[in-house]
């Protein structure tokens, strides 16, 4: 099973205040996935990346997937009140012969953006 | 928009009780998967179906079990609950199994707590 840890675990800041989170692993994935989940729903996609060392801009937000497509991060700017949620990210293994590959989700990042 | 429906939205049950927790899609999409989701633990896959007629065990799947008669369908069954299945369990579905899994679609969660 190939893991994917997230860092923080929780991270609460002020509004308009920038932050990154982390998302890492020792495998490598053939591409990385960054969902939002709000309380009573279920998560819901960002962003995919694909290539290694690829930027990928939303809004304020931006992903990057690292060279050697093993880690990922998500950097916030000027993060506001709607920014609030649960980011997980989700690494979809090389694709083989079998086509069984699952996603495999870290573990999160709750962020609390304080008004 | 419909997306994936999930029911009962909330259950509590006692220990030994058999449940079934009910799953539909209306997007016609070829793999269905079903989550729990833990504080601290993520989202970890118990059962998923890459085509209507098959399935095949994730992470956790002891305790569980699934059927695919169509596509649109997907129940997950506890034949007798216990304490450690109090869980958020998603029905999720994506286009294409596999590797090429692409974006995952999640219904809003079952809520099961096993007295």
């Amino acid at each position: 099973t190939q893991l994917l840890e997230q860092s923080p675990q929780f991270l609460s800041i002020q509004e308009g205040e920038n932050l990154t989170v982390y998302c890492n692993s020792s495998s490598v994935f053939s591409s990385l996935q960054w969902y939002r989940q709000e309380p009573g729903e279920g998560p819901v996609l960002l962003v995919t990346v694909v290539t290694g060392g690829e930027v990928k801009k939303l809004k304020r937000l931006t992903f990057q997937f690292g060279d050697a497509r093993k880690d990922s991060s998500l950097h916030i700017t000027a993060a506001q009140p709607g920014d609030t949620g649960l980011y997980l990210c989700a690494g979809v293994p090389p694709i083989s012969n079998f086509g069984n590959e699952k996603l495999t989700f870290g573990t999160g990042t709750r962020l609390t953006i304080i008004p | 928009i419909a997306g994936i429906t999930q029911a009962p939205t909330s259950q509590i049950l006692a220990a030994g009780r058999r449940m079934t927790l009910r799953c539909t899609q209306d997007m016609r999409h070829n793999a269905m998967y079903w989550y729990r989701q833990d504080l601290g633990l993520g989202l970890r896959l118990i059962h998923y179906s890459n085509t209507a007629g098959t399935t095949g065990k994730g992470e956790v799947p002891d305790g569980y079990s699934v059927s695919r008669a169509n596509t649109d369908d997907f129940p997950l069954t506890l034949a007798s609950a216990v304490p450690s299945q109090t869980s958020v369990y998603f029905c999720a579905s994506s286009r294409q199994p596999g590797g090429k899994t692409g974006e995952l679609f999640f219904g809003e969660g079952s809520r099961l707590t096993v007295l």
